[in-house]
């Protein structure tokens, strides 16, 4: 059974700060990855999704990174802002890809402060 | 163009009633997605359905259930409601490109 393990569980930094998200997953038979941002008492926005062939994605001061042999994938984020605090969640799509029937972890909760 | 939306945003049930959510995907999206939110559990798998069908359940009991409609938006049913069954739950759409893109939820709260 995959097992999602992000850390650290909560995190809070000065403004402008370069920070890295880490997220760990047991079975190395993934589809693909993503990760996701959660603003309190608010649904998900993707952030990036990683297939299982890639080994990073960016998207404007985002990057992921995924070793899938190793089981691990990074969000850096850069230049932090206070607008970046929120909880920041990876997923693991299974391997087969039945459907996006993603298994999460537990989060990161990022704070920024001005 | 519009989002997934869900309804109703907030929803109070009382312990062995039904409650219904609401889904309806992005245009063209034809997959849903329902998963729930508990305090203390994370974000766990419930439902996916695919052209009107479903495929797959995560382990939830069959008091969880749900249909899809020809034009794709979906139901979740949960019947004989338990105090643990208050979460947000959340609807998802998926897109070609398989990037999930998920409604705002709706915050279920059994009394």
């Amino acid at each position: 059974k995959q097992e999602v393990t992000q850390i650290p569980a909560a995190l809070s930094v000065p403004e402008g700060e370069n920070l890295v998200l880490n997220c760990s997953f047991t079975d190395s038979a993934i589809y693909n990855l993503q990760w996701f941002r959660q603003d309190p008492g608010k649904g998900l926005t993707s952030l990036l999704l990683i297939q299982s062939s890639q080994r990073e994605q960016t998207s404007g001061r985002l990057n992921a990174s995924l070793d899938k042999s190793s089981g691990r994938s990074t969000l850096y984020i850069a230049a932090s802002q206070p607008g970046d605090s929120a909880t920041y969640l990876c997923a693991v799509a299974p391997h087969n890809n039945a459907g996006n029937m993603l298994t999460f972890g537990g989060g990161t909760r990022l704070m920024v402060k001005p | 163009e519009a989002g997934v939306t869900q309804s109703p945003t907030h929803l109070i049930k009382t312990r062995g009633q039904q409650a219904t959510l609401r889904c309806s995907p992005i245009s063209g999206h034809t997959s849903v997605y329902w998963y729930q939110q508990a305090l203390g559990l994370g974000l766990q798998f419930l439902l996916w359905y695919d052209e009107g069908e479903e495929r797959n359940r995560g382990n939830f009991p069959p008091r969880f259930s749900g249909r899809q409609f020809p034009n794709y938006s979906s139901e979740l049913n949960v019947n004989a409601l338990e105090l643990e069954d208050s979460a947000l739950y959340l609807c998802a759409s998926a897109g070609t490109n398989e990037k999930l893109f998920f409604g705002s939820g709706t915050q279920l709260s059994v009394l």
